[in-house]
């Protein structure tokens, strides 16, 4: 089955420390995007990727960092440096060609404490 | 600034009464606009794309249109299974595929 993958679903830490989170797909799609959602608001860009190798701060970058060594892979790591970190976090990828369509993966949920 | 505005923020519904739901945007040069949607605790589900005024897109008992100031998703006759959130997105030139989303609207379709 092709899709795109988060783990874990559920995620819990401790304030302070760093956490990274998965981003895995099989589609072949070239551009990947990590995106915050709060209650009440509307996603938010995090990072984005549109090839191997290079990546973009969206508008709230800060707290954030990801690498993309693979096409298939986009994680994201939340640092102990951002302020808000708890809340639901989804992946997203551009098919090939396509015009701004994003298709998203399951989600996954930080807890900080 | 670039904005999008989803109303109502949520909707009851009895199982049967249809209803519309709303996007307006105020953004530079749409290049196009999306709607999704979100069962809780799961990530958006792709429903249309829209590119431009007059254009209509229909999926079962859904049906988007757009026009230069806004988008409608009409439900006709929903059911139980359609309570969900309803996103809203709109793509805008800018050198990427950048996604600007609406905070979404509750729907609940009560038997």
């Amino acid at each position: 089955d092709g899709g795109i993958t988060q783990s874990p679903k559920y995620l819990f830490r401790k304030e302070g420390q760093n956490v990274t989170l998965s981003c895995e797909q099989n589609l072949n799609h070239d551009a990947m995007y990590w995106y915050r959602q709060d209650p009440g608001q509307g996603l938010r860009l995090i990072y984005y990727s549109q090839i191997v190798n290079d990546f973009q701060k969206g508008d709230i970058a800060e707290g954030y960092s990801v690498s993309r060594e693979k096409k298939e892979s986009f994680p994201l790591t939340v640092t102990s440096a951002q302020k808000n970190p708890t809340a639901f976090y989804l992946c997203a990828s551009t098919p090939t060609g396509a015009h701004y369509e994003q298709y998203f993966g399951p989600g996954t949920r930080l807890t900080v404490t | 600034e670039d904005q999008v505005t989803q109303s109502p923020e949520a909707l009851r519904l009895q199982e049967g009464e249809s209803s519309s739901l709303n996007c307006s945007y105020t953004v530079s040069g749409l290049r196009g606009l999306f709607w999704y949607r979100q069962d809780p605790g799961k990530g958006p589900e792709f429903l249309f794309t829209l590119y431009s005024a007059g254009e209509e897109k229909e999926k079962e008992r859904l049906k988007a249109t757009l026009t230069k100031k806004e988008s409608f998703l009409h439900i006709t006759a929903p059911k139980p299974e359609d309570s969900a959130t309803y996103l809203c997105a709109v793509a805008i030139s800018g050198g990427y595929n950048k996604l600007i989303f609406g905070a979404g609207t509750r729907l609940a379709v009560h038997p």
